[in-house]
């Protein structure tokens, strides 16, 4: 069956640097894949999707690009803020189901 | 912002009790998902519905049992609760779930502890 993998947490990272979280994914067909942000005491906010191989999703600056060939959909941004600390999720969702990855606590200290 | 509530945020409970929670959507949404949150599982579904009175079985669905008598409400019991059941309850909603490149809304989930 379909299902997502995505890098273990927590993530600590200073204001402005560099983030990554890695997530894969088995699926069969053509899935749409999405990351998600939850904040505390929140549920799940949609942050960016692509629907098909090479599409990029974007916002807020974060992006991830759907890889096809590595079955991969990183999410990353080029400089973090504090107001970024949250859990991210990586999703997949094929014909008839939606698959959710673990999750990766991101913390951005000043 | 979606428009999803879930009553109650926070409820605790011993074991062996009847537990109902309620998601209700004002967006007219054809599917609605209740999912449960635990630590390094992420989301799992545990019941759909793909319109009134039909609903269907998720991943975890043992000991859960739905009801979808209106568009808007969404109904999750748990007949006996158990203290595995313990949890942090998201309720979803999607236009459609057959595109696949629909996203899924989510309410601010239910905390229910049972003791």
């Amino acid at each position: 069956g379909n299902s997502v993998t995505q890098m273990e947490g927590p993530v600590t990272l200073s204001e402005e640097a560099f983030l990554t979280i890695n997530c894969t994914y088995t699926a069969t067909g053509y899935p749409s894949l999405f990351w998600y942000v939850q904040y505390p005491g929140e549920g799940l906010q949609l942050l960016l999707k692509a629907t098909k191989a090479d599409d990029k999703g974007s916002n807020k600056g974060f992006e991830a690009t759907y890889r096809k060939e590595t079955t991969s959909f990183h999410l990353e941004k080029g400089s973090v803020q504090v107001s970024d600390s949250a859990v991210y999720f990586c999703a997949l969702r094929g014909n008839n189901d939606m698959r959710f990855g673990a999750g990766t606590r991101l913390t951005v200290k000043p | 912002d979606a428009g999803i509530t879930q009553s109650p945020r926070h409820k605790v409970t011993e074991t062996g009790t009847p537990v109902t929670l309620r998601c209700h959507q004002t967006e007219n949404h054809r599917y609605m998902y209740w999912y449960r949150q635990d630590p390094g599982h992420g989301l799992r579904l545990i019941h759909y519905s793909y319109g009134v009175k039909d609903t269907d079985k998720g991943e975890v669905s043992d000991g859960y049992s739905v009801s979808r008598s209106k568009t808007e409400d969404f109904l999750l019991t748990l007949e006996s609760a158990t203290s595995s059941q313990t949890s942090v309850y998201f309720c979803a909603i999607s236009e459609v779930r057959g595109a696949g490149n629909q996203p899924q809304h989510f309410g601010d989930g239910t905390r229910l502890s049972i003791l």
